[in-house]
């Protein structure tokens, strides 16, 4: 068990459809990262978190929207949704990576998004 | 611009062979970090290790090694005495200065009991 928290584990929507993912770190970890991982594009960074901070932005699309709230989980918001969408999402927590080496990253089990 | 390629899609031993998984990197960036992740069939992602550009000590956990040479920009890693359990999908990675990641493509290992 890594300790992050994942819900949903899977979601079926149409396309044109909004979804919220939400993700729950591990206790003490302050950063929040979300990864889309697709047969199409593989896996991808999206967006990093840090203390309710945007720190890092990936191959997000502006259709999709994050934060990170004070309690430090996040959601990935994911609106006007296409077929293509179709994907795992991955949470992951770690604390500031930048103040030591080998900090670890924490893994969700991931959201399978289908869009029908 | 930041690549990371990982050039063996594929790869099969058998069990008890040691395997070595490429990764090759691009970035003009002098402080970058350097990441394994693996991938079991069940789906999770595992992280396997961090590395920074200013640390080209090898690394070695248990029956994984990991080598990083800037000299020629790869960051391969090893598993020694493979077992089952160590089939998976292997990922590279690297961090930036922008805190971005890019990963690789993935290399998929079997082994064969």
């Amino acid at each position: 068990d890594s300790g992050v928290t994942q819900t949903p584990k899977h979601l079926i929507t149409a396309t044109g459809q909004r979804v919220t993912l939400r993700c729950s770190p591990r206790s003490g970890d302050l950063s929040v990262y979300w990864y889309q991982q697709s047969l199409d594009q593989g896996l991808q960074f999206l967006i990093q978190y840090y203390n309710g901070e945007e720190r890092a932005k990936g191959n997000i699309l502006e259709r999709f929207s994050a934060q990170q709230f004070p309690d430090l989980h996040s959601e990935l918001n994911l609106s006007s949704l296409e077929l293509g969408d179709s994907a795992l999402y991955f949470c992951a927590s770690s604390g500031d990576p930048y103040r030591g080496p080998n900090q670890p990253q924490h893994f969700g089990d991931g959201t399978r998004l289908s869009i029908l | 611009a930041q690549k990371v390629t990982q050039a063996q899609t594929e790869i099969s031993v058998v069990e008890k062979e040691d395997v070595t998984l490429d990764c090759v990197y691009e970035t003009r960036d002098t402080t970058y970090y350097l990441f394994w992740y693996k991938q079991p069939p069940s789906g999770e992602l595992v992280f396997l290790i961090r590395r920074n550009s200013f640390d080209e000590q090898n690394e070695i956990s248990g029956r994984y090694s990991w080598n990083f040479q800037k000299s020629t920009s790869s960051f391969n890693f090893t598993i020694t005495a493979s077992q089952v359990v160590d089939s998976a999908v292997y990922f590279c990675a690297l961090s930036d200065t922008g805190n971005q990641f890019y990963f690789g493509t993935g290399t998929s290992l079997t082994v064969i009991p």
